[in-house]
């Protein structure tokens, strides 16, 4: 698929589980985020990676560990989920470098992750 | 720390009313984006304002940046229900290349 992808769009997990969510780009884009969003406090970054194998921490990272050993991908790794983590999470690309990317970003369709 | 204040927060309008969404930001930034998100759905790039003055019109929105006020607007003209969604701007990080800061989000309501 062209685009960005997202799995699973669903996720049920209990607490304590390790739990990956996958994001896949196929736009070449150098840049991939994390975000999750609750009610409440809108979109919040999580991690953020400018290339393979450069990786960031945004506001919220507890909990959260990333890799990027490929440009098209970006899995976000729950360790040991909690209850808190129940969210819905969105990965973004975007590309500021390239010539009229203007660093907008591309979100992806999001997966819900309910922890119980 | 730069912060992106939108208002309001909620908004509820009639159909065929005009209406301003406000996006208010704390440092300097020269490019603004806007987005709408419909219910479960994703974000979609809705405007990229590039520069002070830049306006965008798509349909019944329109978007405009002010830099130096450090303010956007997002004008609803005559809502339709299709416009229900909720509208998020978003401000370049400068001192952090290739990061956007989100503004809370307005959730529209356009009621027949």
């Amino acid at each position: 698929d062209a685009g960005i992808t997202q799995s699973p769009r669903y996720k049920i997990t209990e607490t304590g589980r390790q739990v990956t969510l996958m994001c896949h780009q196929t736009w070449s884009h150098s840049y991939m985020f994390w975000y999750r969003q609750d009610l409440g406090h809108g979109l919040r970054l999580i991690y953020y990676s400018a290339a393979a194998d450069i990786t960031d921490k945004g506001e919220v990272p507890d909990g959260y560990v990333v890799s990027r050993s490929k440009t098209e991908n970006f899995p976000l790794t729950l360790e040991s989920a909690t209850r808190s983590q129940t969210s819905v999470y969105f990965c973004a690309s975007s590309d500021p470098g390239a010539s009229r990317s203007y660093n907008e970003q591309f979100f992806g369709p999001g997966t819900r992750l309910t922890v119980l | 720390e730069l912060k992106v204040e939108q208002n309001p927060l909620f908004l509820s309008m009639q159909e065929g009313k005009n209406y301003t969404i406000y996006c208010n930001y704390s440092t300097t930034s020269d490019r603004l984006y806007w987005y709408r998100q419909d219910p479960g759905k994703s974000l979609e790039s809705l405007f990229v304002l590039l520069s002070n003055g830049a306006v965008k019109q798509e349909g019944r929105l329109m978007a405009s940046l002010d830099t130096k006020a450090r303010l956007s607007t997002l004008h609803i003209t005559a809502a339709v229900h299709d416009l229900s969604a909720t509208y998020f701007c978003a401000v370049d990080v400068r001192t952090s290349y290739g990061k956007l800061t989100f503004g809370q989000g307005t959730i529209l309501t356009v009621h027949p």
